[in-house]
């Protein structure tokens, strides 16, 4: 009940197309789900986070899309460039505790 | 720079000794987290802190594991007797609590147990 699992593990992308990541959760108490970036040698920084009340939310290029009753949600870069390159998370949780996905490797094609 | 430090950056030992790793989370952030990051996985959450209390830790905290956060400040991670399965990416978050709850991390710190 705790999994939270993440897919593509890799995606290579043109620049200027739509990376596509998703993910699924399992417990239904969860209520923060966010998207983390994560380049080589730093720590996770936080893009774009949704509540469950919400079935999407856009910041600039980033959208999340949130699916409550099929218990999933996605993040969608759009006009995807080479700076986007790095390692994606999601996580799921609520309170203090975040449950990770495994992570997307996203390398964009110039 | 306000955000999240850890030091060291990078730590080498050798197996059977103990090792400490210091985290100073942004000043006015009462939450502080540590985790556990493997190559190629998510960071595992390893324990949590609501200013000085801890209070909550996760099963992957062994016995050789102790966190501490004396004055609700800067927190320590140390681990003793350390086992080659330790060598890991530690990263430390902080957070202002509250709905919008981000956790912001730090740079980690890159254990190698030889």
């Amino acid at each position: 009940q705790q999994q939270v699992k993440q897919s593509p593990q890799s995606l290579i992308v043109q620049k200027g197309g739509i990376s596509i990541i998703n993910c699924a959760y399992e417990n239904t108490a969860f209520d923060y789900f966010p998207w983390y970036q994560q380049f080589p040698g730093k720590g996770p920084a936080l893009l774009i986070a949704i509540r469950p009340d919400v079935s999407e939310k856009k910041e600039g290029r980033f959208t999340i899309s949130f699916n409550k009753s099929a218990k999933q949600f996605s993040l969608h870069i759009m006009d995807s460039q080479p700076g986007d390159s790095a390692t994606y998370f999601c996580a799921a949780g609520g309170n203090y505790q975040l449950i990770w996905g495994a992570g997307t490797k996203l390398i964009i094609k110039p | 720079d306000t955000g999240v430090s850890q030091n060291p950056r990078h730590k080498i030992t050798k197996r059977g000794q103990n090792v400490t790793f210091r985290c100073d989370p942004i000043s006015e952030h009462n939450r502080l987290y540590w985790y556990r990051q493997t190559l190629g996985q998510g960071p595992e959450f390893l324990t949590y802190f609501q200013n000085e209390a801890q209070l909550e830790k996760s099963r992957l905290l062994s016995d050789r594991f102790s966190a501490e956060r004396p004055k609700g400040s800067f927190s320590t991670l140390e681990i003793q007797r350390t086992e080659q399965g330790d060598s890991a990416m530690y990263l430390c978050a902080s957070s202002l609590g509250g709905a919008e709850d981000t956790q912001y991390f730090g740079p980690g710190t890159r254990l190698t147990v030889l």
